[in-house]
């Protein structure tokens, strides 16, 4: 199975922050990735599909680089409706795998 | 306007079965890859399976933890997307959610397995 590494688990950051996620693939998996935002007690929402590109009607804020086994998730600058955990799923292998999370909190 | 409707989720006892239901609509249904994902309380998210559409043979696909267990199913003349979840263990409490190829999702139901 591909391990999916996010990091960190959490962070604490202020509006107007930039914040930097990572993922990492146990192994390669070309960009066949997407990073979801999931707020409590409602359902996943994607932001990223194919590792770089923006979900429709997600801010610009957000975006996504990498390929192969190392990934990012970049939002430019935090804003209020941004605190939430996120997450990565590669779908290149079954069977498929989330990253473990990352909380992102108000400092 | 795309919507997933999950249904029958419930107190169940280890050993027990259930079946859950997505209910689709705004979309050809018959054409979509669809999955099932579910989230313990206070958890990360883990995909249990994927059925293919059945002009792409509707094959399914299965987490390591339930498979041969659960099973996934559809009926596209009705729309609807099934989890058929046997022999419950109380590791498998969870929200499940089913989605369109990870795009659109459900608001989610949930399964607790207790004695």
């Amino acid at each position: 199975d591909i391990q999916m590494t996010q990091s960190p688990s959490s962070l604490s950051a202020s509006v107007g922050d930039r914040v930097t996620i990572t993922c990492r693939a146990s192994q390669g998996i070309r960009n066949d990735l997407g990073w979801y935002q999931q707020k409590p007690g409602k359902a996943p929402k994607r932001l990223i599909y194919a590792a770089s590109s923006l979900q429709s009607g997600v801010p610009s804020r957000f975006s996504g680089s990498g390929s192969g086994t190392e990934f990012t998730l970049t939002i430019s600058s935090l804003q209020p409706e941004d605190f939430a955990t996120y997450y990565c799923l590669q779908h290149n292998t079954y069977p498929l795998t989330f990253g473990g999370g990352t909380k992102v909190e108000i400092k | 306007e795309v919507q997933l409707v999950e249904s029958g989720g419930g107190l169940v006892k280890p050993g027990g079965s259930l079946r859950l239901s997505c209910a689709a609509s705004g979309f050809t249904f018959s054409k979509a890859w669809m999955n099932w994902v579910r989230q313990a309380p206070g958890k990360g998210l883990e995909w249990v399976g994927r059925i293919k559409s059945k002009t792409e043979g509707g094959t399914t696909d299965y987490a390591a933890p339930v498979k041969g267990r659960l099973s996934i199913s559809r009926d596209d003349s009705k729309n609807t997307l099934y989890l058929q979840m046997n022999s419950l263990k109380t590791e498998d409490t969870a929200v499940y959610y089913c989605n369109i190829d990870f795009d659109y999702w459900g608001q989610g139901t949930l399964v607790t397995v207790s004695s």
